[in-house]
């Protein structure tokens, strides 16, 4: 079983600048996954970024990059060039062997032009 | 590939009538997932089928909420006497192994209950 913890409600950018949202997690499983899906206004999840927890890389995705800590159990998403396109609500997730999503409460982002 | 497919986007409905939503995963996926998804909120898992098998339920859904997936293919959720703490976005996604298992999710559907 897993759990995901987002504790930032919500969080604004200025266009063109960088921004991390944080994500913190607990599994008892050894081998899992970890994933930041969006989901703009009345529109449907689409996934960001994945990342498999027995790769030490840092996944990447043109302007999306995570920043993986094991050891701490943490999992952060920083989008680079931030632009009008990336305002939505943003969940951090980890799944394991059952392959069942538990998603984090999600964190609210808008970029400011 | 058309992507995930859920019919009706909304439904409006008096407490404790049935209603039933489908699923329509991408086509050769064989896992399909449902959550429900409340405002504000992340989605919770309900239940998934691998192929047709229904292989795990959560303790969300009461006996009220049934799922199928007949042959593999669509599948149904069924809710009976809604109440209005059903209200909520009930979203499907769909995985295959050789597609990493990622889950792709359709638009949902926005239950109202009155």
């Amino acid at each position: 079983a897993q759990t995901v913890t987002q504790s930032q409600p919500e969080m604004s950018v200025q266009e063109a600048e960088t921004v991390t949202l944080s994500c913190t997690y607990d599994t008892s499983e050894s081998n899992y996954y970890l994933f930041w899906y969006k989901q703009p206004p009345s529109r449907q999840m689409i996934l960001v970024i994945r990342q498999e927890a027995y790769k030490q890389q840092n996944a990447t995705e043109n302007r999306f990059s995570v920043n993986f800590q094991k050891a701490a159990k943490s999992f952060s998403l920083k989008i680079s060039d931030s632009q009008l396109g990336d305002t939505a609500m943003y969940f951090c997730a980890a799944t394991g062997a059952n392959s069942k999503l538990t998603f984090g409460k999600g964190i609210t982002l808008s970029v400011r032009p | 590939d058309t992507g995930v497919s859920q019919n009706p986007r909304h439904k409006i409905t008096k407490r404790g009538q049935n209603v039933t939503f489908r699923c329509d995963p991408i086509s050769e996926h064989n896992r399909l997932y449902w959550y429900r998804q409340t405002l504000g909120q992340g989605p919770e898992f309900l239940t998934y089928f691998q192929n047709e098998a229904q292989l795990e339920k959560s303790r969300l859904l009461s006996d009220r909420f049934s799922a199928e997936r007949p042959k593999g293919s669509f599948s149904t959720l069924e809710i009976q006497r809604t109440e209005q703490g059903d209200s909520a976005m009930y979203l499907c996604a769909s995985s295959s192994v050789l597609a990493k298992n990622i889950q792709y999710f359709g638009a949902g559907t926005r239950l109202s209950v009155l």
